[in-house]
């Protein structure tokens, strides 16, 4: 059975840091790009981050561009993403999900996401 | 970036009623368009790949189509299961969006 599940959420003061992990298993996990998805209260899922399967391909939103950063460790089954200079706006559920990636040009490229996790809040505040 | 714009925003619906959602891109792409379902408090569920490819799992009487830039999502008769927040979502260019979501409603 495939699981998906994230830990290390909590509330961090602005201008703070936080570290997300997510722990996969089920699948070979080494074959598989994995991404973040948050989600604000009331509003729509917005795509954070994604990674591929051996790390050469990385991506992630504007909005998150130059704060946070995205890794994993294939021997550990696990993604991570890294928070720093944390707005009030980053208050969300942030959700980790497998993508099995598609090739475009040659690169790897996100797909769709399967397997998602219960998700880990992240609340910003003073 | 490519916007994503679903309608209707929300709807109500009954029993065994068909339903149809749309979400229209800004700008050309083709089929890369996904469908969620997502339930208060949970994490989305992935019921469409690449605009029409249902996922494992996933009951027959959801479906997805592509006319250009409007993507489909129907629903063939409505289940008490499948009151939820549905989502649309482009990944054929960076960044990838969402829809604004769908919340379907017991009438």
């Amino acid at each position: 059975e495939v699981q998906v599940v994230e830990s290390g959420g909590g509330l961090v003061k602005p201008g703070g840091s936080l570290r997300l992990s997510c722990t996969a298993s089920g699948f070979t996990f080494s074959v598989y790009s994995m991404i973040w998805v948050r989600q604000a209260p009331g509003t729509a899922l917005e795509w954070v981050s994604s990674i591929s399967s051996s790390s050469n391909y990385i991506y992630y939103a504007d909005s998150v561009k130059g704060r946070f950063t995205i890794s994993r460790d294939n021997a550990r089954n696990s993604v991570y993403l890294q928070l720093s200079s944390l707005r009030v706006e980053d208050t969300a559920i942030y959700f980790c999900a497998r993508d099995p990636a598609r090739l475009s040009s040659g690169s790897h490229v996100p797909y769709y996401f399967d397997y998602w996790g219960r998700g880990a809040p992240v609340i910003v505040s003073s | 970036d490519i916007q994503m714009t679903q309608s209707p925003s929300s709807l109500s619906a009954s029993i065994g009623d068909r339903v149809t959602i749309t979400c229209r891109a800004s700008q050309t792409m083709t089929k890369y368009l996904n469908w969620y379902q997502q339930k208060p408090g949970k994490a989305p569920k992935l019921l469409i790949y690449a605009a029409s490819n249902l996922q494992s799992g996933v009951p027959s009487r959801f479906s997805g189509s592509e006319s250009g830039t409007d993507f489909t999502l129907t629903i063939g008769s409505l289940q008490p299961e499948d009151f939820a927040t549905y989502y649309c979502q482009q990944t054929y260019s960076i960044p990838i969006t969402f829809g604004q979501g769908t919340r379907l409603e017991i009438k």
